[in-house]
């Protein structure tokens, strides 16, 4: 099956600062890779997501990069704020398989005033 | 619109004893999954439903059944609680994209098993 590794498990960054968070997949096959950001009592909440056709896709604040041939993506979150402070999971499926989902083990990410 | 709705949202049991996790969506999407949320291991999917009257095991299945007579219901059981099933649990829905599937994860039930 596929194997979802993410890093780094914490990260501090003072406000205003860029945060970096790196994920890489085994099966070459995935080609959906949702990014979710999860507050404290909350459930996951999808924040932006890329396919596997696409290097790049950016929301706001917010950039998903893609790199099929190395089988990594990441997020990257500019112009932190304190309201970004949650924790970040990654994930990846295939459309074929149905609600098959493997996730990352998250980021706990931190943004000093 | 209440999107995905979880009871209860705490849970405590002794070992042996049996419950059901409720998870209601009024989203009419067709999949709905359940996931286990443990320290430091990300969320392991359990058994998701890609419609009404079909089940399938995910990864972590062991202890748990499930059913779904209607679209918008999937509920959960534990036969008989173990310490080991002490975990978060989040029920989610979605819907197929062009190219994956959006999920809608509801707020969770904390359960732990003594």
């Amino acid at each position: 099956g596929e194997n979802v590794e993410q890093h780094p498990s914490t990260l501090s960054v003072q406000e205003g600062d860029s945060a970096v968070i790196k994920c890489t997949y085994s099966d070459s096959a995935s080609n959906y890779f949702p990014w979710y950001k999860q507050e404290l009592g909350k459930g996951p909440q999808l924040i932006i997501d890329i396919r596997s056709n696409v290097g790049e896709k950016k929301d706001q604040r917010i950039a998903v990069t893609l790199n099929k041939t190395a089988k990594h993506f990441s997020l990257h979150i500019t112009e932190t704020q304190p309201e970004d402070s949650a924790v970040y999971f990654c994930a990846a499926s295939k459309r074929d398989t149905g609600n098959q989902f493997y996730f990352g083990t998250g980021t706990s990410l931190t943004v000093i005033p | 619109n209440a999107g995905v709705t979880q009871t209860p949202k705490f849970q405590v049991l002794k070992t042996g004893q049996s419950m059901t996790l409720q998870c209601a969506q009024d989203m009419n999407h067709e999949y709905m999954s359940w996931y286990r949320q443990d320290p430091g291991m990300g969320l392991r999917l359990i058994h998701y439903s890609v419609g009404a009257g079909i089940t399938d095991q995910g990864e972590v299945p062991n202890g748990y059944n499930v059913s779904r007579s209607t679209t918008e219901d999937f509920p959960l059981r534990l036969l008989s609680a173990a310490p080991s099933q002490t975990s978060v649990y989040f029920c989610a829905s979605s819907f197929i994209g062009t190219w994956g599937n959006i999920q809608y994860f509801g707020a969770g039930t904390r359960l732990s098993v003594l």
